[in-house]
């Protein structure tokens, strides 16, 4: 989508290696979040950010965590991965919190 | 908890109709709510935003009711189409007063039209 990009688009990884998605936005949005989503569960929120160095939770954060050291870039990292976290992880930016969102195009993570 | 319902069957309806979608939710009182696209493999896409004090939100073929007494939006596609033919997803902003836009979606209504 224009204006975000996440990376890299498909990784398969060893459970308890640590991951790190990227996602880089060209909006100067203040507003960021990662999604992940699952059949059965549809989009949950991990984390957002609110503008630099400023992040906070969301439903499913455990096992989870995020930086924004500058406004363009938010990264999700997976401490140790499991196996339950094998899902498509999704990045969005608002511009305010009440606009709608803009999704990047996703990240498939396999963790086996 | 914040619940979002939608209908979890798939809509089969004919090209020229018009879809209703329904979303239905509980435990909250949104400020406002949205609805996007998803089409396979790709991210969502915002289509509407219509807030608490709106009953009625239009945009081309697209109509969107939102009645926060029955807590309920409903999702129009006039004229339906085959390109219309897609994953429609609605969220309701949960962020209360610090409006930092944190959504729950809910898990999405499959529409096919068909020509």
């Amino acid at each position: 989508d224009a204006g975000i990009t996440q990376s890299p688009r498909h990784k398969v990884t060893e459970t308890g290696t640590p991951v790190t998605l990227r996602c880089h936005q060209t909006e100067n949005h203040r507003y960021m979040y990662w999604y992940r989503q699952d059949p059965g569960h549809g989009l949950r929120l991990i984390h957002y950010s609110y503008g630099v160095k400023d992040t906070d939770k969301g439903e499913v954060s455990d096992g989870y965590s995020v930086s924004r050291s500058k406004t363009e870039d938010f990264l999700l990292t997976l401490e140790s991965a499991t196996s339950s976290q094998t899902s498509v992880y999704f990045c969005a930016i608002s511009e305010r919190g009440s606009y709608g969102y803009t999704f990047g195009s996703g990240t498939r993570l396999t963790v086996v | 908890s914040q619940k979002i319902e939608q209908n979890s069957e798939a809509l089969n309806i004919q090209e020229g109709k018009t879809a209703t979608l329904t979303c239905n939710y509980t435990n909250y009182s949104p400020a406002y709510l949205q609805w996007y696209r998803q089409d396979p493999g790709r991210g969502p896409v915002f289509l509407l935003l219509i807030r608490e004090n709106e009953k009625e939100k239009r945009k081309e073929r697209l109509k969107v009711t939102f009645d926060t007494t029955l807590k309920q939006s409903l999702f129009h596609i006039t004229a339906s189409q085959p390109a219309d033919s897609a994953t429609y997803l609605c969220a309701l902003d949960i962020s209360l007063s610090s409006n930092t836009g944190k959504l729950i979606f809910g898990q999405g209504t499959t529409l096919q039209v068909k020509p």
